[in-house]
């Protein structure tokens, strides 16, 4: 199956600052998608992202599908963006999104 | 618009017992996806359900069953309970249209085994 890895497995920022987490995939997909879980556990979607750029307020997101890769970045940090992002792939049809191990935000105030 | 809804948001089981999760799409879709997540780790796909059927299963045993209804509700089972399946539940609701479509997460069952 696909291969999903995350990167920085931790990040730690004061607030303001600006980050990029990076996601490959060892595969073609048909679904790529972001998420933020909250510290309850609920995965919050962020982006639906197979190919292409989409930016919503602060956050944006670019996935190179010839690559391989995709990129969330985040603007000007808010206390309120800490938590895990995820990111998650599948090739399609009745396939599960695969899910890499995330990246651990940590925005300091 | 209701999202997707899980029930119950945590429960407790004893090694051996058996539970059953249920989930709610959300409304307009049709094909509902089961993940588990270990502490720490990420979401990992158990089974999807379209059609009443099971159309994919990832690498789990058949202690873990499913079952969806004519109204698109699913409901998740597990019998004979190990410490190890003690986790958050996670149940994804999408729309099969011969193309992926984007899934949606409901809040998740937190099962303790003890």
């Amino acid at each position: 199956g696909i291969q999903v890895e995350q990167s920085p497995p931790d990040l730690i920022l004061q607030e303001g600052a600006n980050s990029t987490l990076r996601c490959n995939f060892s595969d073609s997909v048909n679904n790529l998608q972001w998420f933020h879980q909250n510290p309850w556990g609920q995965l919050i979607n962020l982006f639906y992202i197979p190919s292409g750029t989409k930016q919503n307020g602060r956050l944006s997101a670019t996935t190179v599908a010839t690559e391989r890769y995709s990129l969330l970045y985040i603007s000007s940090s808010q206390t309120t963006d800490s938590g895990v992002y995820f990111c998650a792939a599948c090739r399609g049809g009745a396939d599960g999104l695969t899910f890499g191990k995330g990246t651990h935000l940590i925005i300091q105030p | 618009d209701a999202g997707v809804t899980q029930s119950p948001t945590h429960l407790i089981k004893t090694r051996g017992q058996q539970v059953t999760l249920r989930c709610s799409p959300k409304s307009g879709h049709d094909t509902v996806s089961w993940y588990q997540q270990a502490l720490g780790q990420g979401p990992q796909f158990i089974f999807q359900y379209y059609e009443e059927e099971e159309r994919q299963r990832g690498n789990f045993p058949d202690r873990f069953s499913g079952h969806q209804f004519p109204n698109y509700s699913s409901e998740l089972n597990v019998n004979a309970l190990l410490l190890g399946d003690s986790a958050l539940y996670l149940c994804a609701s999408s729309l099969f249209d011969n193309a992926v479509t984007e899934a949606f997460f409901g809040q998740g069952t937190r099962l303790t085994v003890v």
